[in-house]
């Protein structure tokens, strides 16, 4: 069964450091999400992009975080520099289309010191 | 603005039927999910429901949709310690183009 991978799995960073995470959807979808999740909250969508293009980044902090998808393909998010309050789990979702059901990564959990 | 609530903890007695409620606020919801996270994992699709529908069952798992009183919950039969996890209700909106809101997550403790 296809699955959204992600990478890397667990990352451990000082603050002020960069860090990156790395989403490959399923083949075939045409929208990727990143979301954050903090321990004991629900997801929030931090990027949309529908093929290379972003859709919506209304909630991604842009002092700090950057979100590519150069090929409409797979993706990376890049925090420069981590502060401590990144701690999180960053998940990456890919569907079909922007309406469509959305299939979910095991994630990468941030921590940051 | 638009939310999606949740009660935080359920316990259940293995082998009974587990009820998660969820309450939502957006009367233009298309379509209302339930996913499940185990621990460290990802979020995984367990069932999802249109909004002109009030009942769907696949399963252990029936889930029934208010739509006058936006209540939506998941009945998971006979419940195993397998299904131990957080589920997470969702719901998308036509009035958000299409994005996903979605609640705090139930944790669901199985007592032996």
């Amino acid at each position: 069964e296809a699955e959204v991978a992600q990478s890397p799995r667990y990352k451990i960073t000082e603050k002020s450091q960069a860090v990156a995470f790395w989403c490959d959807p399923i083949s075939g979808h045409a929208t990727l999400y990143w979301y954050r999740q903090i321990l004991g909250q629900g997801p929030e969508l931090l990027v949309q992009f529908q093929d290379e293009s972003v859709v919506d980044d209304s909630q991604l902090p842009k002092d700090r975080f950057s979100a590519e998808r150069l090929k409409g393909v797979d993706s990376t998010l890049k925090i420069q520099p981590a502060e401590l309050g990144d701690s999180a789990m960053y998940l990456c979702a890919s569907s079909v289309s922007g309406e469509g059901i959305q299939y979910f990564g095991a994630g990468t959990r941030l921590s940051v010191l | 603005g638009e939310d999606v609530e949740q009660s935080l903890f359920l316990s259940v007695r293995e082998g009974d039927s587990s009820v998660i409620n969820c309450t939502y606020t957006d009367s233009s919801s298309t379509y209302l999910y339930w996913y499940k996270q185990e621990p460290g994992a990802g979020l995984q699709l367990l069932t999802y429901i249109f909004s002109n529908m009030d009942m769907k069952q696949d399963q252990r798992l029936t889930v029934l949709l208010n739509k006058k009183d936006k209540h939506l919950s998941l009945r998971i039969a006979d419940t195993q310690t397998g299904d131990s996890a957080i589920y997470f209700c969702a719901e998308i909106s036509m009035n958000r183009d299409d994005k996903i809101i979605f609640g705090k997550g139930t944790r669901l403790h199985i007592l032996p």
